[in-house]
C-alpha cells in the first residue's frame, strides 16, 4: 500500500548508457514530480506534470525525458548517462492546487551510480 | 533565483540543548512556508507546515513576514532529532522550491 513507489531503487551503469526509472503514486493525486538530490544533499525539481501535462521544466539537459502516460505514473528517461547524472532521484506527488494541503509525497528515491 | 535559503549545512547540538534551524525565502505574494525532514535511510516526509502552526514531534516553526523568515525551533534536542531538514515553499502552481538542507546531528 506504498503511496508513491520508485523501481529502481539502485541502478548501476555505465556512462554513454540509456536508462529508465518508473514512479508511480495510488493517493489519487494529479501532481507529479521529480527531484534531484546530489552528494551534496541539495534537493533540486527537475520537472513537474499536472493531469499528464509538463508544468515545470527546470534547466535539465534534454537528455532528461519524463513521460507521463497517465496522471499516476511518471517516468523518467535518461539518455547518455554521464558521469555527474549520479545522484538520487526522488519522484513525488500533490494534489492540485485548488486543494492543496500543500504535501508532498515522496518516494524512497533511486539512487543512480554512473561509472 | 534563490527562494529559500538555509544558510547552514551542518549543525550539532548537544542532547537536551536548544536547537534553532535558520530558513529564509524570497517570493512575491502569499507562499506557504514548510519543513521537511529525512532521516537516515528513509523518505523525504513532512514536517510541519506553517498554515497549521502546530508543534510536531516537539519542534515549531514560525513565519515571520517582516523578516521573511520560517526558522524551525525545538527547546530540547533528542537523538533522534539528527536527520536533514529542508525548508521549502509552495508557490504558484503547485511549485515546491527546497532550500538546500541543514544536517542536524544531536550527540548525546
Amino acid at each position: 500500500d506504498t503511496a508513491v513507489s520508485q523501481t529502481p531503487k539502485y541502478l548501476v551503469t555505465q556512462m554513454g548508457n540509456d536508462k529508465s526509472i518508473k514512479c508511480e503514486q495510488n493517493l489519487g493525486h494529479d501532481t507529479m514530480y521529480w527531484y534531484k538530490q546530489d552528494s551534496k544533499k541539495f534537493l533540486k525539481i527537475m520537472f513537474s506534470y499536472n493531469n499528464k501535462e509538463l508544468i515545470i521544466n527546470e534547466t535539465v539537459p534534454n537528455r532528461f525525458s519524463p513521460k507521463s502516460p497517465d496522471k499516476a505514473h511518471l517516468n523518467l528517461h535518461i539518455n547518455s548517462l554521464e558521469l555527474g547524472d549520479s545522484a538520487v532521484y526522488f519522484c513525488a506527488s500533490s494534489q492540485s492546487r485548488l486543494t492543496n494541503t500543500g504535501e508532498l509525497f515522496f518516494g524512497e528515491g533511486s539512487r543512480l551510480t554512473v561509472l | 533565483a534563490q527562494r529559500v535559503t538555509q544558510p547552514e549545512k551542518l549543525l550539532s547540538v548537544f542532547k537536551g540543548a536548544p536547537v534553532e534551524l535558520k530558513c529564509n525565502y524570497s517570493y512575491s505574494g502569499s507562499p506557504e512556508l514548510f519543513w521537511y525532514v529525512q532521516y537516515s535511510r528513509q523518505r523525504l516526509q513532512l514536517l510541519l507546515r506553517h498554515i497549521s502552526r502546530e508543534s510536531i514531534k516537539g519542534f515549531t516553526a514560525d513565519l515571520n513576514k517582516g523578516e521573511t523568515s520560517f526558522h524551525l525551533k525545538k527547546p530540547f534536542a533528542q537523538e533522534e532529532d539528527s536527520a536533514m531538514y529542508y525548508c521549502a515553499l509552495s508557490g504558484h502552481g503547485n511549485q515546491f522550491y527546497f532550500g538546500t538542507g541543514t544536517s542536524l546531528t544531536v550527540i548525546p
